[in-house]
């Protein structure tokens, strides 16, 4: 079956540091792959969309690598923040209208 | 401010009893969704509505109802609520379905 893995563990960064948040997938072949920022008690909040056939997507402080060889998305954080702590989550959908979560990874800066 | 509005925000229901969600967006979006998302589950999508006039089932629709009343408005009912549907409700609108969502605020619903 289709499966996200990110990180459970809350990962924990110092500010001013890069942070490298990852979403793994198995038995899926998504073209379109986005993240969220959850905060706590709120619902997520669209960061960055990133398509099959785009190897990188920029968006201020925020870097998105999509390896549909290696199955893996990486999320990055330049210059971390303590205002940039919540939980992140990937999201996958090989089509329109279906997108697969992931359960997503705290970050605490 | 535009965006998604979920009513209520929270809701206590005995076993057995039924209600409806409620959501609107104000945000002229073709498609609409309802996700519940349970602790070390992520988020799962129940009902989706690709148009108006349009739903189709999710990953988890047993136990729920949708209603495309129009573009505005896309409700989840519960029949008959049990326990193990104690859950955060999410509904969230995209333009075509292929974009970013954009979630409301959530409904906290607990089934004793």
């Amino acid at each position: 079956s289709q499966k996200i893995e990110q990180n459970s563990e809350a990962l924990n960064i110092q500010e001013g540091k890069t942070a490298t948040l990852t979403c793994n997938y198995t038995n899926y072949s998504p073209a379109y792959l986005q993240w969220y920022r959850q905060d706590p008690g709120r619902g997520p909040v669209f960061l960055l969309l990133i398509r099959e056939n785009e190897k990188e997507k920029r968006k201020e402080r925020l870097k998105v690598t999509f390896d549909t060889t290696l199955k893996q998305s990486l999320f990055h954080i330049t210059a971390s923040q303590p205002a940039d702590s919540a939980t992140y989550l990937c999201a996958l959908a090989s089509g329109t209208y279906k997108y697969i979560f992931g359960t997503g990874t705290r970050l605490k800066v | 401010n535009a965006g998604v509005t979920q009513t209520p925000k929270f809701q206590v229901l005995k076993t057995g009893q039924s209600m409806t969600l409620q959501c609107a967006q104000d945000m002229n979006h073709n498609s609409m969704y309802w996700y519940r998302q349970d602790p070390g589950m992520g988020l799962r999508l129940i009902y989706y509505s690709a148009s108006e006039g349009t739903t189709d089932k999710g990953e988890v629709p047993n136990g729920y109802n949708v209603s495309r009343l129009n573009k505005r408005e896309f409700s989840l009912r519960l029949e008959s609520a049990a326990p193990s549907q104690t859950s955060v409700y999410f509904c969230a609108s995209s333009v075509t379905g292929r974009e970013g969502y954009t979630f409301g605020s959530g409904t906290r619903l607990t089934v004793v």
